[in-house]
């Protein structure tokens, strides 16, 4: 157990609706990360918060979004979806900003599944 | 930008047989790299980094690896497999330039262990 919090741990939609993924980090980690892994895209950044601020921004599309709420915890929003965002959805922490010093801890996942 | 390609998709090992997994990175500037582990319905968990200073760098589980500048390689091995280490085994390559956290993953290698 990294002691990274993901929920749901399934989810199962339409196309064209919004959902919701909510991350709580380790205890003490201010640092929150975002990674999407499907089949024939692999493992990608998505994006990164440190303390409430957005740091970094990967293969974001501009339908999604996220937010890094003031108990630190992290919620990626997907909006107006379609069957290619169907993946498996990480969130990782770490203690600060620099992912060279500070290993990366990664939650067990969100499954979100678009029909 | 900074990515990682391992070479074979999948690995069949023998169980006490060496296991070797092939990872090679592309960086313009000085890398740091990682394996990362991911059993079924799991999360990633890191196996072993390389930042600075030693080359061969030993992880959890008795996996090592060993940084060649010259070839841009990072390949993963360990003596003897083990049935638990059937999994799936990603690479990842992050900079030391200070605005740049995200870690690319490679594709991944499913690593099975025959009996």
């Amino acid at each position: 157990d990294s002691g990274v919090t993901q929920t749901p741990k399934h989810l199962i939609t339409a196309t064209g609706q919004r959902v919701t993924l909510r991350c709580s980090p380790r205890s003490g980690d201010l640092s929150v990360y975002w990674y999407q892994q499907s089949l024939d895209q692999g493992l990608q950044f998505l994006i990164q918060y440190y303390n409430g601020e957005e740091r970094a921004k990967g293969n974001i599309l501009e339908r999604f979004s996220a937010q890094q709420f003031p108990d630190l915890h992290s919620e990626l929003n997907l909006s107006s979806l379609e069957l290619g965002d169907s993946a498996l959805y990480f969130c990782a922490s770490s203690v600060g900003l620099g992912v060279t010093r500070d290993e990366q801890f990664f939650g067990p996942g969100t499954r979100l599944t678009v029909l | 930008a900074q990515s990682v390609t391992q070479l074979g998709s999948h690995v069949s090992v023998s169980e006490g047989a060496l296991v070797l997994l092939r990872c090679n990175y592309s960086s313009s500037v000085p890398p740091y790299l990682f394996w990362y582990v991911q059993y079924p319905n799991q999360g990633l968990q890191l196996l072993l980094k390389y930042t600075t200073g030693a080359t061969l760098v030993k992880g959890i589980n008795g996996f090592e690896a060993e940084f060649k500048k010259s070839e841009t390689s990072f390949h993963l091995t360990k003596p003897s497999a083990h049935m638990s280490d059937a999994a799936e085994y990603f690479c990842a390559v992050s900079t030391s330039r200070s605005n740049d956290y995200k870690l690319s993953f490679g594709a991944g290698t499913t690593v099975t262990v025959r009996a």
